[in-house]
C-alpha cells in the first residue's frame, strides 16, 4: 500500500523453523518499523531502523532479527526463540521529519 | 504498560450520526497524535493527526481534539458511513522515551448500522 509492499501476505510456520519477512518501500523513506499486532490489541513495536545499517529494538524484539542494508528494504525474521510467533506483522515507513506512518499490508503469520 | 488507552472498546452508531472516539494518555510529555483506521486485514491507514500545541484541528468529516489538561484524545466522525466502520486507533510520540516511534493503544472497533 502507498508504495510500501510487504511479502508473502500469508505465511505459514513450523515449530522451530525461522522464517524471513520482506518489506519493500520506494518512497525514499528514512525510517522503516515492524510492529506486531495480535487479535483484539494494540501495535507493539518489534525492531526499528532510522538510517542504513542502524537499528533499533523496540518493546518485544526478542525471538526476532533484522537488518537494513538498504534503504529500500527492512526484512524480519522471525526466529525459532519467538515462542508465540503467531500474528499479523505490519511494516512501517515515514520520513526524518515526521511521526505519519505509512504502513504495508501486512502479513499474517501463523504457526502449524 | 502502554500509556495510550481508550474507553470503549466498541462503538456502535447509526448511519448519519456523528461518532466520537476517545483515547486517554499517560505521559505529559508526548508532543504529537495520531489517528488511524484499520480495515480487516489490512494496514492502519492516517486519518488526522495533532501536535501537543494545538487543541482542534479539522479535516474532511474528521475532527481531533486534545485536551492537555486532562490527558485526553478524540475523534469526532461527522455523518459517519458504512465505510467508516473498522478499528481507529490513537497513537502518540514520546520524546522522553529517546525513541523515534510510535506508541499505539489497543483501538476502538466502529460499527455503523445502516
Amino acid at each position: 500500500d502507498g508504495g510500501i509492499t510487504q511479502s508473502p501476505k500469508y505465511l505459514f510456520r513450523k515449530e522451530g523453523q525461522n522464517v524471513t519477512l520482506s518489506c519493500e518501500q520506494n518512497l525514499n523513506h528514512d525510517a522503516m518499523y515492524w510492529y506486531r499486532q495480535d487479535p483484539g490489541q494494540g501495535l507493539r513495536l518489534i525492531y526499528y531502523s532510522q538510517i542504513v545499517n542502524d537499528f533499533q529494538k523496540g518493546d518485544i524484539a526478542e525471538g526476532y532479527s533484522v537488518s537494513r542494508e538498504k534503504k529500500e528494504s527492512f526484512p524480519l525474521t522471525v526466529t525459532s526463540a519467538q515462542k508465540n510467533p503467531t500474528a499479523f506483522y505490519l511494516c512501517a515507513t515515514t520520513t526524518g521529519a515526521n511521526y505519519g506512518y505509512t504502513f504495508g499490508s501486512g502479513t499474517r503469520l501463523t504457526v502449524v | 504498560g502502554e500509556s495510550v488507552g481508550l474507553h470503549l472498546p466498541t462503538l456502535s452508531v447509526q448511519e448519519g450520526d456523528n461518532s466520537i472516539i476517545n483515547c486517554a494518555y499517560s505521559n505529559s510529555a508526548s508532543d504529537y497524535f495520531i489517528w488511524y483506521k484499520q480495515e480487516s486485514g489490512k494496514g492502519p491507514q492516517f486519518i488526522i493527526d495533532i501536535r501537543s500545541n494545538m487543541d482542534k484541528r479539522q479535516g474532511q468529516r474528521v475532527t481531533v481534539l486534545l485536551n492537555k489538561t486532562v490527558k485526553h484524545l478524540s475523534l469526532q466522525i461527522a455523518a459517519t458511513q458504512p465505510g467508516d466502520s473498522a478499528v481507529y486507533f490513537c497513537a502518540e510520540n514520546r520524546p522522553d522515551t529517546g525513541r523515534r516511534a510510535l506508541t499505539f493503544g489497543s483501538g476502538t472497533r466502529l460499527q455503523v448500522q445502516p
